[in-house]
């Protein structure tokens, strides 16, 4: 299993610029989320999925938007970038199976500039 | 909204104990957690405690946990170089589907 993967790694945008940040997932996890991290602020929930064709809003969702039309994939789409995106964004997967553990796999994160 | 506190840095020497303190707000919390990230890597789930427990050990780690003052804390025995990394305090209240974390604290370990 690869677990959860990320493209791009690196990204530089320009200020209105728009892009979609991937993520999958192979291990038929139903629960999907994604965070952005800043210095000092550990992770705050942009939006999550609990399956294909549902998502919701988390803490931070405005500026973003997402989609989950299938089970292994979760993209999260700036529309217009601004500088305040300027972060690190970890997608996590995890089982309802997971239990009280609530064991999320993370990817390995997408570190995002705008300038 | 809810609130999770941590100090941001803590340094010890290779072999004494680390312990890494964590405060939270939520009153409902039914389940704390910490996470681990190594440099340039995504978090990866060391332990966690529910709520209506005082202490759960697991190897090097001691997690205690005092919920009167809704204080977590991590306590690393032996600390080694590998366990340099940033430490994430986490709550799950009782809503279910969101974690809400700390702003992590980066631990350091000198040889």
């Amino acid at each position: 299993n690869a677990g959860v993967t990320q493209t791009p790694k690196f990204q530089v945008l320009k200020t209105g610029q728009s892009m979609t940040l991937q993520c999958a997932q192979d291990m038929n996890h139903e629960y999907m989320s994604w965070y952005r991290q800043d210095p000092g602020m550990g992770l705050r929930l942009i939006h999550y999925s609990v399956g294909a064709g549902i998502t919701d809003q988390g803490e931070v969702p405005n500026g973003y938007n997402v989609s989950r039309s299938t089970t292994e994939d979760f993209p999260l789409r700036l529309l217009s970038a601004a500088p305040s995106q300027t972060s690190v964004y970890f997608c996590a997967s995890r089982s309802p199976q997971a239990g009280v553990s609530y064991e999320q796999y993370f990817g390995p994160g997408t570190r995002l500039t705008v300038t | 909204g809810e609130d999770v506190e941590q100090s941001l840095f803590l340094s010890v020497r290779e072999g004494d104990s680390s312990v890494i303190n964590c405060t939270y707000t939520d009153s409902s919390s039914t389940y704390l957690y910490w996470y681990k990230q190594e440099p340039g890597a995504g978090l990866q789930l060391l332990t966690y405690i529910f709520s209506n427990m005082d202490m759960k050990q697991d190897q090097r780690l001691t997690v205690l946990l005092n919920k009167k003052d809704k204080h977590l804390s991590l306590r690393i025995a032996d600390t080694q170089t590998g366990d340099s990394a940033i430490y994430f305090c986490a709550e799950r209240g009782d809503a279910g589907n969101m974690l809400t974390f700390g702003g992590g604290t980066r631990l350091m370990v000198k040889p």
